[in-house]
């Protein structure tokens, strides 16, 4: 298995532009999350989805962010217009939850490493 | 709410010192407990973990037991090397989550020759 597929593996924009993460999850998993990772306040969930439905969105910072999940094999985030607090390090993780409680570990990507000049 | 405490880094330990990384959690149901290890550029990866009180979880020399009377999750390693500096993370995940973890902040490890 190819584990969980993210791109581009680094983006330098500058403010104001749009920007836009990709990610795959491994095959046959149904929770997919998105999560941001600084130095300042660690590793923060923006947001996951099960079946492709957004349950919790509570951790998406701004209206600028936005996420979406079209199917099982695809997710992307985007931020409009990006500004450089944004600068981060974006991961992508998911799971299943096929084989029941307790739930299977997470599973993340190399991660997105996102430089707003 | 659910949380996780680790305790606070950077730690710095020489070549085969005895490691232990301390883990604490509060939840309001019977958790799955997990110990992620994160290598530098990477994403994190899940290290070992435990699903039931007592159960021991166990890999690549590290160890950690599930104490549910202290709520504890507690990292060990008997001789650490230098390809073990990394950041580890402590975690939990409840049924009534939907899937969820909660994370500690992790705690960074510096093993020198």
């Amino acid at each position: 298995d190819a584990g969980v597929i993210q791109s581009p593996r680094h983006e330098v924009t500058e403010m104001g532009q749009e920007v836009t993460l990709r990610c795959k999850p491994i095959s046959g998993h149904d929770y997919l999350f998105w999560y941001r990772q600084t130095m300042m306040r660690g590793l923060e969930l923006l947001i996951y989805f099960n079946n492709n439905v957004p349950i919790d969105d509570s951790g998406m910072p701004e209206d600028r962010f936005s996420a979406k999940m079209p199917n099982a094999s695809f997710s992307t985030l985007k931020i409009q217009p990006s500004e450089p607090r944004d600068s981060a390090v974006y991961f992508c993780a998911s799971s299943t939850s096929k084989t029941g409680f307790p739930y299977n570990e997470q599973f993340f990507g190399p991660g997105t490493r996102l430089t707003v000049l | 709410g659910d949380s996780v405490t680790q305790m606070e880094g950077p730690v710095t330990l020489s070549e085969e010192a005895f490691l232990t990384i301390n883990c604490t959690y509060t939840a309001t149901g019977y958790p799955s407990l997990f110990w992620y290890v994160q290598y530098p550029g990477e994403g994190l990866q899940l290290l070992l973990k435990a699903t039931k009180a007592d159960d021991k979880g166990s890999n690549k020399g590290f160890e950690a037991t599930y104490r549910k009377e202290t709520t504890s999750f507690h990292l060990e390693k008997g001789s650490v090397q230098v390809s073990d500096s990394a950041v580890y993370f402590c975690a939990l995940t409840l049924n009534t989550n939907a899937g969820k973890s909660t994370f500690g902040d992790g705690t960074t490890l510096t093993v020198k020759p």
